[in-house]
């Protein structure tokens, strides 16, 4: 059974600090979504990682794609309260395909002034 | 340009009837595909649709049906609604298999009484 794994489920920040949320999973993919959700809102994109190696940065985060580790992180750079949010890293199977994600459980980020 | 676009936003149904989703993707996206979203469950994989064929079917009962019209806009259906189908049903539209990530819409809340 594929697997996506985030930790941590929960995290809370002060302002100016730096944190990196994980996202482990347990099929071969060489693809892996970022999705950002407020609440009660739909997902937005953050960032496609296509390969290995992939880093891209928007802002304040950065993700990053390991495929030999099965592993992504998003990376935060001093948060700000607009961060706060729920972040879900999604994997698609099958591989290169875009026909389905499987999802993290999520990542609540609750940033503190 | 507009997003992907759901209706109804919200819906109220009684244990027993049936319901229809629909979804219009972004102009020019042919492939489609459908979540639910629960505290309990997280995101979960229905179905995707490309050029009006079904390419995946998630682990749904036989309860959960869509389609794709010629448009491209989707349509999901669920009979016999059970107090468990309540949930946030999003759409996801995509330009070329996932290379450009998806797209989601609003969703649509539907609560089963």
């Amino acid at each position: 059974e594929l697997k996506v794994e985030q930790n941590p489920l929960f995290l809370s920040m002060q302002e100016g600090k730096n944190y990196t949320i994980y996202c482990n999973y347990s099929t071969t993919s060489d693809r892996l979504y970022w999705y950002r959700q407020d609440p009660g809102k739909s997902l937005e994109s953050l960032f496609v990682l296509l390969s290995n190696g992939a880093v891209k940065q928007e802002g304040r985060l950065m993700a990053s794609l390991d495929t030999k580790a099965r592993l992504s992180t998003l990376h935060i750079t001093a948060a700000v309260h607009d961060l706060s949010a729920t972040y879900f890293c999604a994997v698609e199977f099958p591989p290169n395909t875009g026909n389905q994600f499987y999802f993290g459980t999520g990542t609540s980020l609750t940033v503190i002034p | 340009k507009a997003g992907v676009t759901q209706t109804p936003r919200y819906l109220i149904k009684t244990r027993g009837q049936q319901v229809t989703l629909s979804c219009s993707p972004i102009s020019g996206h042919r492939s489609v595909s459908w979540y639910q979203q629960t505290p309990g469950q997280g995101l979960q994989f229905l179905f995707e649709y490309f050029s009006e064929t079904q390419r995946n079917k998630g682990n749904f009962p036989g309860r959960f049906s869509g389609r794709q019209f010629s448009n491209s806009r989707s349509e999901m259906n669920v009979s016999t609604l059970e107090l468990g189908d309540s949930a946030l049903y999003l759409c996801a539209s995509s330009l070329v298999d996932g290379l450009l990530g998806y797209t989601f819409g609003s969703g649509t809340r539907l609560t089963v009484v």
